[in-house]
């Protein structure tokens, strides 16, 4: 358990509205990314932050904002979501040392009716 | 496009059977190669990783095969149990790792 808390890990939502994820750590990481995983497309790099207020864009970024202002919560912002952006999102979290090894939440299924 | 690929979508093997799952990617610079497994309403979970100094890992029954020359890897897994069915995520990056890219995944069914 690398102590990373998603929420909310369910949301309904329709076309239009803002929507807002979180992601909370307990352990101090610097690294702290997010994904969307859809069928067919394994797992997409959204944004990812390396430290507070610093953030960079990932893969698939249009659509999508992000925040850092305390190491340990890095928020996910949809604007203005669309059908498209239906997708489960996971946060992950970079572990100390060189592996490289990233540590995910549990997701949260976001779904934009 | 994907820079990663993996092969194939979906496996049903015998319990105790060997499982391979196959992935290739394209960018020459990708200097690590992680495996990972998901389990049902869970995220992925790091099962096994190889850097391209080597051409082989072996963890327990899991063993990562390199090919660098033919820009591929693949998974093992022998003596499937009905334990490991799930998803498994080939992926690859770069330097610092921040921006991993992963294949679609493969789901495995291991039948008991």
């Amino acid at each position: 358990d690398a102590g990373i808390t998603q929420s909310p890990r369910h949301k309904v939502t329709e076309t239009g509205t803002p929507v807002t994820l979180r992601c909370h750590q307990t352990e101090n990481h610097r690294y702290m990314y997010w994904y969307r995983q859809d069928p067919g497309h394994g797992l997409r790099l959204i944004h990812y932050s390396y430290g507070v207020k610093d953030t960079d864009k990932g893969e698939v970024s249009d659509g999508y904002s992000v925040s850092r202002s305390k190491t340990e919560d890095f928020l996910l912002t949809l604007e203005s979501a669309t059908s498209s952006q239906t997708s489960v999102y996971f946060c992950a979290i970079r572990g100390l040392g060189n592996t490289g090894e990233l540590f995910f939440g549990e997701g949260s299924r976001l779904t934009v009716l | 496009q994907q820079q990663v690929k993996q092969s194939p979508q979906s496996l049903i093997v015998q319990k105790g059977g060997i499982s391979i799952i196959n992935c290739a990617y394209e960018n020459t610079a990708f200097d690590y190669f992680p495996w990972y497994q998901q389990f049902p309403g869970k995220g992925p979970a790091l099962l096994i990783a190889i850097r391209p100094d080597v051409s082989e890992k072996k963890e327990g029954r899991f063993t990562i095969s390199f090919n660098k020359s033919a820009k591929q890897f693949s998974l093992h897994i022998m003596d499937s149990q009905p334990g490991d069915s799930a998803t498994y995520f080939c992926a690859a990056s770069m330097g610092d790792n921040n921006d991993m890219r992963f294949g679609a995944g493969t789901r495995l069914t291991v039948k008991p």
